[in-house]
């Protein structure tokens, strides 16, 4: 089976922009979960989206959003990006909701200047 | 809120040692899980956990369930240069669904170094 996919796996760009990350999970599984991952922070649970429903959500402002498609597929996106934003996007897949096993995607690496 | 603390931050090990990590909780978990991340790309799955005392196997990783569901520990017995990496503890919790339970809580990791 294919693992998660994550595209793009890097990403530049600046201050007042925005940006739309995508997230394919593995194939069956119909729960993804995002995370943000600094240095500082560690890993940080942005949210989570289940049948096309956001179930859960952690403590990020309201730039932070992300929908599911009916195929499963995710996407976050962020609004005027600041520079604390750049960071590791992490995206995991499980098979109903995430109080199953996660599985990570590579990651995309957000670099805003 | 909830709060993982895990231990050591980093350590160096020597080919053939065997290595120990734990994390500890503030608040009860019903799930543990250990990860292991390489630079560059994302967690992968170690261990999953899922009732108080129970000890997992997985190769030369074994990993528990502390009885109080406030801990966990993660070994690596005779480990080997592919060993080194970070290791994540995550716990999760049962509750409101609808709130910030029910997502993973990670530990700030444990970086693992091959001594010089």
């Amino acid at each position: 089976k294919a693992g998660v996919t994550q595209t793009p796996r890097y990403l530049i760009k600046t201050r007042g922009q925005q940006v739309t990350l995508s997230c394919s999970p593995i194939s069956g599984h119909r729960s993804v979960s995002w995370y943000q991952q600094t240095p500082g922070q560690g890993l940080q649970f942005l949210f989570e989206y289940f049948s096309e429903t956001q179930r859960n959500k952690g403590n990020f402002p309201g730039r932070f959003s992300g929908r599911q498609f009916s195929n499963s597929r995710s996407e976050m996106n962020v609004s005027t990006l600041e520079l604390g934003d750049s960071a590791l996007y992490l995206c995991a897949s499980s098979l109903f909701n995430s109080l199953y096993e996660q599985y990570f995607g590579p990651g995309t690496r957000l670099t805003v200047t | 809120g909830q709060q993982l603390n895990q231990s050591p931050q980093s350590m160096f090990i020597q080919e053939g040692e065997d290595v120990s990590m734990n994390c500890t909780s503030s608040s009860i978990f019903n799930t543990w899980l250990w990860y292991k991340q390489d630079p560059g790309e994302g967690p992968v799955l170690l261990i999953a956990l899922y009732k108080a005392g129970e000890l997992t196997s997985n190769g030369r990783l074994t990993a528990q369930f502390g009885i109080t569901r406030k801990d966990s520990f993660l070994n690596i017995s005779a480990s080997i240069p592919s060993d080194v990496g970070i290791y994540f503890c995550a716990g999760q919790s049962l509750g409101n669904y609808g709130g910030s339970q029910g997502n993973l809580i990670f530990g700030k990791g444990t970086k693992l170094s091959v001594k010089p």
